[in-house]
């Protein structure tokens, strides 16, 4: 079955600062891969998404990521933070191709932006 | 227009009670989920379904039990609650394999 490891579990930053968050997953086939945003009491949004292609893909707010095949590695990047994105990034993956339902996420990484 | 809905948005309740969660979807999907978020923020899955059949049920206490009248609805039933129960439920939708867009979760809090 296929696993996903975010290893930064708490990540504060200061307003303006550069982010990169890392996810890794475990599997050798196709994947598709996710990243997810949870702000406070709120439920789960998309950030971004890759299923082929251009390997760097730009999602909402700024944020991005490069899926590194190599690596088995989906992280997430964003040049300058804000108090706003505040909130706790969530890694996923499933598996391409039909019939491949299953979204498998990370334990996520709370960001905390200082102001 | 709210895409995936859920009802209660928050439901305390005694240990040993039965209780049900909704979940509605208007977005067309042919697909629904139920994740459970525990304490830890960790988001597993435990059920979906297909236009109404079920493909995903992982390993989950027979104490629950989803249930689908049609494609745009999967309720999530709960018998014998126990404190470990505990926990957000989110419902969530997609269309096939395709991105899943989840709804606004249910905290359960067992006494």
């Amino acid at each position: 079955a296929q696993s996903v490891s975010q290893h930064n579990h708490h990540v504060i930053l200061s307003e303006a600062a550069s982010l990169e968050l890392g996810c890794n997953y475990s599997y050798g086939g196709t994947v598709n891969l996710f990243w997810y945003v949870q702000y406070p009491g709120q439920h789960l949004q998309l950030l971004l998404k890759y299923f082929s292609g251009d390997p760097l893909v730009k999602g909402i707010k700024g944020f991005e990521a490069e899926f590194i095949k190599s690596k088995f590695s989906f992280n997430l990047r964003k040049p300058s933070v804000q108090w706003s994105d505040t909130a706790e990034y969530f890694c996923a993956v499933t598996l391409s191709g039909a019939g491949s339902y299953q979204l498998t996420f990370g334990k996520g990484t709370k960001l905390s932006v200082i102001p | 227009d709210t895409a995936v809905s859920q009802t209660p948005k928050y439901l305390v309740t005694q240990m040993g009670n039965d209780k049900s969660i909704k979940c509605e979807q208007n977005l067309g999907h042919d697909t629904m989920y139920w994740y459970k978020q525990d304490s830890k923020k960790f988001l597993k899955i435990m059920f979906s379904y297909n236009n109404k059949e079920l493909i995903i049920n992982e390993t989950v206490p027979n104490r629950f039990s989803p249930k689908s009248p049609d494609k745009a609805h999967l309720n999530l039933h709960i018998n014998s609650l126990e404190l470990g129960d505990s926990a957000v439920y989110f419902c969530a939708s997609s269309q096939a394999y395709d991105t899943q867009y989840f709804g606004p979760g249910t905290r359960l809090t067992v006494l």
